[in-house]
């Protein structure tokens, strides 16, 4: 089946733009993940959905960010008035199963190479 | 603040020598993942470790998971060019309002040369 899909592949947008990436979850999965990456580094986490509802948005750098889920599928990361240090892979990730199983897995899309110039 | 410490950071090696990895905390992990990640695509998952002093084997990756689910390492046996990418551990506690997400570590840069 159709794995995790991100749009669009590279974004390079102008310092103060707003900007929206775009994630389709494999289907069925109730949890999505969101994340960052700096060039080098880890992964960051921004946001978890279960479903439509965000019960963990701790990792959200600022209010300039924000994301939403509709229908419990799409998910939509958006970032107001653009800065170079925005700059970065975004990720999307999703897993059948969020919460107090044991054990999950998550599956990443291929991210989003945003730049800001 | 990184709840997981992954060394060494970066690793080259040649063909055919063994090596570790390792993911430290101080904090008790309720599952601890091991992923792998080539550029400009997504981390792939190579293995879920739940059980403390669990062992998995991928052909020539083994997997450990310490008593005290704190730690882990992942042992690579006769390193080949294709084991080179990013490995990334990740880690999830399930209590209150961190239901659901992973801790990274920073990750290993793994070079394996012919």
């Amino acid at each position: 089946g159709a794995g995790v899909s991100q749009s669009p592949s590279n974004k390079v947008t102008e310092k103060g733009k707003d900007v929206e990436l775009r994630c389709d979850p494999i289907s069925g999965h109730t949890a999505l993940y969101w994340y960052r990456q700096s060039l080098g580094q880890g992964l960051e986490f921004l946001i978890y959905f279960q479903g439509n509802s965000a019960p963990d948005k701790s990792g959200l750098p600022s209010d300039r960010f924000s994301a939403e889920r509709t229908g419990g599928s799409v998910s939509t990361l958006t970032i107001q008035r653009t800065q170079q240090e925005d700059s970065a892979v975004y990720l999307c990730a999703s897993s059948l199963v969020g919460g107090i199983v044991p054990s999950y897995e998550q599956y990443f899309g291929p991210g989003t190479r945003l730049t800001v110039t | 603040t990184q709840l997981l410490e992954q060394s060494p950071q970066f690793l080259s090696i040649q063909e055919g020598e063994n090596l570790t990895v390792y993911c430290n905390s101080s904090s008790v992990f309720s599952s601890l993942q091991w992923y792998r990640q080539e550029p400009g695509e997504g981390p792939v998952l190579l293995v879920t470790v739940v059980t403390g002093g669990e062992v998995k084997k991928l052909k020539r990756l083994t997997f450990q998971f310490g008593d005290a689910r704190k730690d882990s390492s992942l042992h690579i046996t006769a390193a080949q060019p294709g084991d080179t990418g990013l490995y990334l551990c990740a880690g999830a506690i399930f209590r209150g309002s961190t239901l659901g997400r992973l801790y990274f570590g920073r990750g290993t840069q793994l070079t394996v040369w012919p």
